[in-house]
């Protein structure tokens, strides 16, 4: 079945430190491939997404690229702040059924 | 800018015991689903719903599972005889139709069964 796999936290930066955090998926068909954050004591917050092959999702700073040809879609950002430590989930939306599909979360912590 | 709203935010019961997680969706949106993600595990989907009845469940979802709609604004997950492995975040989510525009969650509940 369809799934994600996200690299595995926590992930501590300093701030203005360069951010990666890798996702890759497995499907069947092409489905769209989403960032989630989740900042402490809040919910599911959609980050930025992308709906097709080389597309470029971005939002606050942050950028992924969706790879069909790795099933990759990572998340970067040039320069962490400290008000960037949250969890980020990579997940895929396939189409055939209304759900997402989530990888386990990374944990990032930006000190000053 | 409209939101999910779950409460309680965090609720604790005795193992055996039932409860009732409680979310208003949004309120033009018309499918409402359950995710659960137990600590240090992924975020996994539990059931949706539309129409007033469930249009798919996961594996997760077995009898001790309800989801109701009892009126025109609550969304409400109900765990039956809870065991210590419910014990997990739960989040609900809504969207206006089928496809991934505008799915919204809320902050989400955390159950603690002791």
């Amino acid at each position: 079945g369809d799934s994600v796999t996200q690299m595995e936290g926590p992930v501590t930066l300093s701030e203005e430190a360069f951010l990666t955090i890798n996702c890759t998926y497995t499907a069947t068909g092409y489905p769209s491939l989403f960032w989630y954050v989740q900042y402490p004591g809040e919910g599911l917050q959609l980050l930025l997404k992308a709906t097709k092959a080389d597309d470029k999702g971005s939002n606050k700073g942050f950028e992924a690229t969706y790879r069909k040809e790795t099933t990759s879609f990572h998340l970067e950002k040039g320069s962490v702040q400290v008000s960037d430590s949250a969890v980020y989930f990579c997940a895929l939306y396939g189409g055939a059924t209304n759900k997402l599909i989530f990888g386990t979360g990374t944990l990032l912590a930006v000190q000053p | 800018e409209p939101e999910v709203t779950q409460t309680p935010s965090h609720q604790v019961t005795q193992m055996g015991q039932e409860v009732i997680l409680r979310c208003v969706p949004i309120s033009n949106h018309l499918y409402f689903y359950w995710y659960r993600q137990i600590l240090g595990q992924k975020v996994e989907f539990l059931v949706s719903f539309y129409n007033n009845e469930i249009s798919e469940k996961s594996e997760i979802f077995d009898d001790q599972f309800s989801v109701e709609r009892p009126d025109g604004s609550n969304f409400t997950l109900k765990i039956r005889s809870t065991k210590l492995e419910d014990s997990a975040m739960y989040f609900c989510a809504s969207s206006p139709g089928a496809g991934d525009r505008g799915y919204t969650f809320g902050s989400g509940t955390r159950l603690t069964v002791v």
